[in-house]
């Protein structure tokens, strides 16, 4: 386990559901992040909240919204997906968005089917 | 936007011999990290080279930076079956109001013959 905590592991939802990722940690860090990876492409960087307020939205289409009530806790709340919305959604955090001297720490992702 | 680039691709080794993946990137950067993923896992932390320095090294992974060249290289020695993974690339550059953003490249697929 590295700290960060998704759930659920699997998701398969239709185009009309709503349901919703969460991410959890208990590092102590105020940064946390979701990322979006599809097959052969780099890592897309959706979302990200410094101190529980968030400071990037890269473009994201709003049938994705984060909410994000403490440091420690993160969700994704999706809504009327479409099909090429299918990838594996990573949670991440750190200490904050300075400079880092660790790196990031991530989760074990949630694979999201939409159907 | 995309900023590192991992080369190749993909690399095929026996067990024993020593891996090398190599990354690019194209604009000014404060770090450089490289990251292990196993087969639809979350990624992990493996190293991180700052922007002054040229080579790091942890365990079995060396690390180089060149920036004037804007290249970096992860040499795996001793390769196990265990290692068998994708390797990741990403800088972290300053992205305004006091932030830092880290920019992943698309991975080198390393398999490990035991």
């Amino acid at each position: 386990e590295t700290g960060v905590t998704q759930t659920p592991r699997h998701l398969v939802m239709g185009m009309t559901n709503k349901k919703s990722l969460k991410c959890e940690q208990h590092l102590g860090h105020n940064a946390m992040y979701w990322y979006k990876q599809s097959a052969k492409k780099p890592l897309e960087l959706m979302f990200v909240y410094n101190f529980k307020e968030q400071t990037e939205n890269n473009s994201v289409p709003s049938r994705f919204s984060p909410e994000c009530p403490n440091s420690s806790h993160l969700f994704l709340h999706l809504h009327t997906l479409q099909p090429e919305d299918s990838a594996l959604y990573l949670c991440a955090s750190s200490q904050d968005q300075g400079l880092s001297s660790y790196g990031y720490t991530f989760g074990s992702g949630t694979r999201l089917t939409v159907v | 936007s995309q900023q590192g680039e991992e080369d190749p691709q993909a690399l095929s080794i026996q067990e024993g011999e020593n891996a090398t993946m190599n990354c690019s990137y194209k604009t000014s950067i404060n770090n450089l990290q490289w990251y292990r993923q196993n087969s639809g896992r979350g990624l992990v932390h493996l190293i991180l080279i700052r922007s002054n320095e040229r080579e790091k090294h942890s365990g079995r992974l060396r690390v180089t930076l060149d920036t004037s060249k804007k290249s970096s290289s992860l040499l795996i020695t001793a390769s196990r079956a265990a290692d068998t993974a994708s390797y990741f690339c990403a800088t972290e550059a300053y992205s305004g109001a006091g932030s830092y953003q880290l920019t992943f490249g698309k991975g080198t697929k390393l398999s490990v013959i035991p």
